[in-house]
């Protein structure tokens, strides 16, 4: 498809466990987002990559959270050691040059 | 205080109501996002605006960067507006996506 591509779309893992959410965003985009939106709030902002470098990952909440992109167009972001409080959707956008932004479907992370 | 206000949060209109959702904000800006998520969906961009007005079908989207404000405005509503809309800000000296967002508002259109 030619919209960003989020997987997977729904993960239940065990407090403590390791995940990896993965984005697939829109050929060309060099911005990619990540994004984290817990239940009845909106989102805030995670990290964002321009190309294969995070050029800033200030929305990191702390060292368990971390992100990918290797290769300048998949991304993942990977939690360490998950925890109750991260249970949340993890929205992926990609952007034009002019600032227009692509939407993934989000993963919906739940720690149990 | 958040930096990004909405109102009102939540929003039942009768269908063909025309609707106004209104977003604050504290900071200064180099865009304003508007944004809509309908439950269990994912997000799609509405309107990107920096300055004046802009308008999509029944959408409307006004910004006065003065007194940081922006309206999105819907005419002769529909239930399949029912969705969330979120107010997204991209300040200033930042890229595009690092975007401080709004609660949303929650519209509910019964036919």
């Amino acid at each position: 498809g030619a919209g960003v591509s989020q997987t997977p779309s729904n993960k239940v893992t065990e407090k403590g466990k390791y995940v990896e959410l993965r984005c697939d965003p829109i050929s060309g985009h060099t911005a990619l987002y990540w994004y984290r939106q817990s239940l009845g709030q909106g989102p805030e902002f995670l990290i964002y990559f321009q190309g294969t470098g995070a050029a800033d990952d200030s929305g990191l909440p702390n060292d368990r959270f971390f992100a990918v992109r290797p290769e300048g167009s998949v991304s993942t972001l990977k939690i360490q050691r998950t925890e109750r409080g991260d249970s949340a959707v993890y929205l992926c956008a990609s952007s034009t040059p002019t600032g227009e932004l692509f939407f993934g479907e989000g993963s919906r992370l739940t720690v149990l | 205080k958040n930096e990004v206000e909405q109102s009102p949060q939540n929003l039942t209109a009768q269908e063909g109501e025309f609707i106004t959702i209104n977003c604050s904000y504290s900071v200064g800006i180099s865009a304003l996002h508007w944004l809509q998520q309908h439950p269990g969906g994912g997000i799609v961009s509405l309107f990107m605006l920096s300055s004046g007005k802009k308008k999509h079908g029944r959408l409307i989207a006004t910004i006065n960067i003065q007194e940081k404000h922006s309206s999105l405005h819907i005419t002769a509503s529909h239930p399949r507006d029912s969705a969330v809309y979120i107010c997204a800000v991209c300040p200033g000296g930042t890229s595009y996506g690092k975007l401080t967002f709004g609660q949303g508002t929650i519209l509910t259109v019964h036919p």
